[in-house]
């Protein structure tokens, strides 16, 4: 199986920073790579597909980049809504896996 | 437009069953997942299907899972056997796209299995 790492697992931040978080995979995945945000007791939410395309409707202050085995999601200028966690998929091989989450959090 | 449904509590032992309600899809253009997030944990994907039948699976519950559909409801199905306390989780369903653009856009919003006697 594929193994995603995220970094970092927690980040306490403060509305209007910029935050990174980094996602390696154990194996070359192309560009097979998604980011979604979950909010607690809801469903995750796509926000970027292929590395990098940002899905319909999500703001502009998201971006992602990378290919291979190293993906990084931004989000620019957090708002109050951004808090939550950050999961990373890859759906370039079976089985499909997903990184074990970055909390977002409010310093 | 993907709904699931379930009867939220089964006894350790026992086989949980799991529907999926595709509304306002082409059934047939996608695979469609079933995805677990145990309480307080991260996701795990458990398998999907394609509208022909054509399954993949988890090695880590392929001994215990089948997924199947019928496409004259827009629906597919979960069956987890032996379910034990670590299988307690939200389970979702999701649309998944595996041409060019691979993505799991569209998500139920999840439906709570509890494993207690």
């Amino acid at each position: 199986d594929i193994q995603l790492t995220q970094s970092p697992s927690f980040l306490s931040t403060s509305v209007g920073d910029s935050v990174t978080i980094t996602c390696r995979a154990s194996q070359d995945i192309r560009s097979y790579l998604a980011w979604y945000q979950q909010k607690p007791g809801k469903a995750p939410k796509l926000l970027i597909y292929v590395a990098s395309t940002l899905q319909s409707g999500v703001p502009p202050r998201f971006s992602g980049s990378g290919s291979g085995t190293e993906f990084t999601l931004t989000i620019s200028s957090l708002q109050p809504e951004d808090f939550a966690t950050y999961y990373c998929h890859q759906l370039n091989s079976y089985p499909q896996t997903f990184g074990q989450g970055t909390k977002v959090e409010i310093k | 437009q993907l709904q699931e449904s379930g009867p939220g509590l089964v006894k350790p032992s026992e086989t949980v069953s799991l529907t999926c309600t595709v509304s306002g899809d082409s059934f047939s253009t996608y695979y469609w997942s079933w995805i677990r997030q145990a309480p307080g944990k991260g996701l795990e994907w458990i398998g999907n299907i394609y509208y022909s039948g054509s399954t993949k699976y988890n090695p880590s519950l392929k001994s215990r899972v089948t997924i199947s559909v019928d496409t004259s409801k827009s629906q597919f199905y979960l069956k987890l056997s032996s379910v034990t306390a670590a299988d307690t989780a939200v389970y979702f369903c999701a649309r998944d796209t595996r041409s060019g653009m691979r993505r799991m856009d569209v998500w139920g919003q999840g439906t709570t299995v509890i494993v207690s006697s």
